[in-house]
């Protein structure tokens, strides 16, 4: 099936930094949602991107769908300690029900 | 308030014991999903369901199986459960422009 490259892996940053994590695919996708999860609960959904080119914000986090629409990329501006956990992206190709994720980018912010 | 509940959120179970983990939204969502999360492995899809009776594999299906037999409802079963299925479980539930996902079931196949 399609996979989905994310990275980096792990991010180790202070408190006020902007962040940017991205996913890249070998196949195009339709539909291309960000996550984040806290430790011990399911993942949120925090933004849905549905176009090519598109660029969608929800307070200090911004993503982009790619143009080739093979890659997207998510922004945290001025990072603070509750941002701390593990942001996926997935993709969805033909319908709402089949997604594909990343396997997450773990980031830590010190105070 | 929009929900996705699961039950159980623990489990320890021995092999080939079936089991049913169920899953259940009250936001009238047609798409409802499990996924199973694995240390270094991400979240992979086991099954999906576009509406009622209309169920399709994810990515890994294989030792699983669900139904949809009501709306809100989306159990997810392993008839012969395996050490390999040691995993955390997650439901999710989608509608136009959401997703909820469910708190999770960690199960432990012994």
């Amino acid at each position: 099936g399609q996979q989905l490259n994310q990275s980096p892996q792990s991010m180790f940053i202070q408190e006020g930094e902007d962040v940017s994590m991205n996913c890249t695919s070998s196949s195009i996708f339709n539909t291309w949602l960000w996550y984040k999860q806290d430790p011990g609960e399911g993942p949120v959904l925090l933004i849905a991107l549905y176009k090519a080119g598109e660029l969608t914000s929800n307070g200090r986090l911004t993503a982009q769908f790619g143009i080739t629409r093979k890659d997207s990329f998510l922004n945290i501006s001025a990072s603070i300690p509750s941002d701390v956990g593990i942001y996926f992206c997935a993709g969805q190709l033909f319908n709402a029900g089949k997604s594909t994720f990343g396997d997450g980018t773990t980031l830590t912010v010190k105070p | 308030e929009a929900q996705v509940t699961q039950n159980p959120r623990y489990l320890i179970t021995v092999t080939g014991k079936k089991l049913t983990v169920t899953c259940s939204q009250n936001m009238n969502h047609e798409y409802m999903s499990w996924y199973r999360q694995d240390p270094g492995l991400g979240l992979r899809q086991i099954y999906y369901s576009m509406n009622v009776e209309v169920t399709d594999k994810g990515d890994v299906p294989e030792g699983y199986k669900v139904s949809r037999k009501e709306k809100r409802n989306f159990p997810l079963i392993l008839e012969s459960p395996s050490p390999n299925q040691t995993s955390l479980y997650f439901c999710a539930s989608s509608g136009p422009g959401e997703q909820y996902f469910g708190p999770g079931t960690r199960l432990t196949v012994t």
